[in-house]
């Protein structure tokens, strides 16, 4: 059974970076698919940041891309997210996911971040 | 603001059938299948329908998806009050090239 967990600090402070992982169980990221973040900010709906081929190509959200950073560690079976100069704005649950045959299939628990000073 | 546009409430009665509805363009739904997710409260994002009208395993078939142009549909049969969530269409756009959301459906079971 496939599993996907995030990993992340829960307050970061305005104008710093934010970095999470997931780390993958019961599937070898580097054989197939593609693997992203998404996020939902209080109150509001899913917000898609990023997705990464196995193979490495990546794609990026347009309001986003400017300041994240999505990447593959296939010796630890995990992928991560780097945003930088987070702002209030940025407070959400993130959730990764696995992107299989145009839908996304399989979601982590999620993880909240908190911008804050 | 959301490239997919969904209506923010729908309710029903325990029993009774409802539709969502969720409209976009021709870069995104008329280009691309439709997915829907369903986000019970607390809990992470499930995929509840995919392809426009399949349902994974475990799904019940009182779920169902439709979709017409550049408007799709989900509708439940038998509502449920464990029915009630959040629900989100998707698909890919080809304009932004990436994966967009609606806005989400938040459905009470009266």
């Amino acid at each position: 059974q496939v599993q996907l967990q995030e990993s992340g600090p829960g307050l970061v402070r305005p104008s710093e970076t934010l970095s999470l992982t997931c780390t993958v169980a019961g599937y070898s990221i580097s054989t197939a698919y593609y693997w992203g973040w998404i996020r939902k900010p209080p109150g509001k709906g899913l917000e898609w940041i990023a997705s990464i081929y196995y193979r490495g190509t990546t794609y990026y959200s347009p309001s986003l891309r400017s300041r994240v950073t999505i990447s593959l560690d296939t010796s630890k079976n995990q992928f991560s997210l780097e945003m930088s100069s987070v702002t209030a704005a940025d407070t959400a649950v993130y959730y990764c996911a696995r992107d299989v045959d145009s839908r996304l299939d399989i979601w982590g628990q999620g993880t909240m971040v908190t911008v804050s000073p | 603001q959301s490239v997919l546009t969904q209506p923010p409430s729908a309710s029903g009665t325990p029993g009774q059938r409802i539709t969502i509805s969720c409209s976009g363009g021709s870069s995104n739904i008329g280009s691309h299948t439709v997915n829907w997710y369903q986000q019970l409260p607390g809990t992470a994002p499930k995929l509840l329908i995919y392809s426009n009208n399949q349902r994974p395993s475990g799904v019940p078939d009182r779920f169902s998806g439709s979709k017409s142009g550049t408007s799709v549909s989900l509708a439940i049969s038998g509502l449920q009050s464990a029915d009630e969530a959040d629900y989100y269409c998707s698909t890919w756009d080809d304009s932004l090239d990436g994966w967009v959301f609606g806005g989400g459906t938040k459905l009470t079971v009266l």
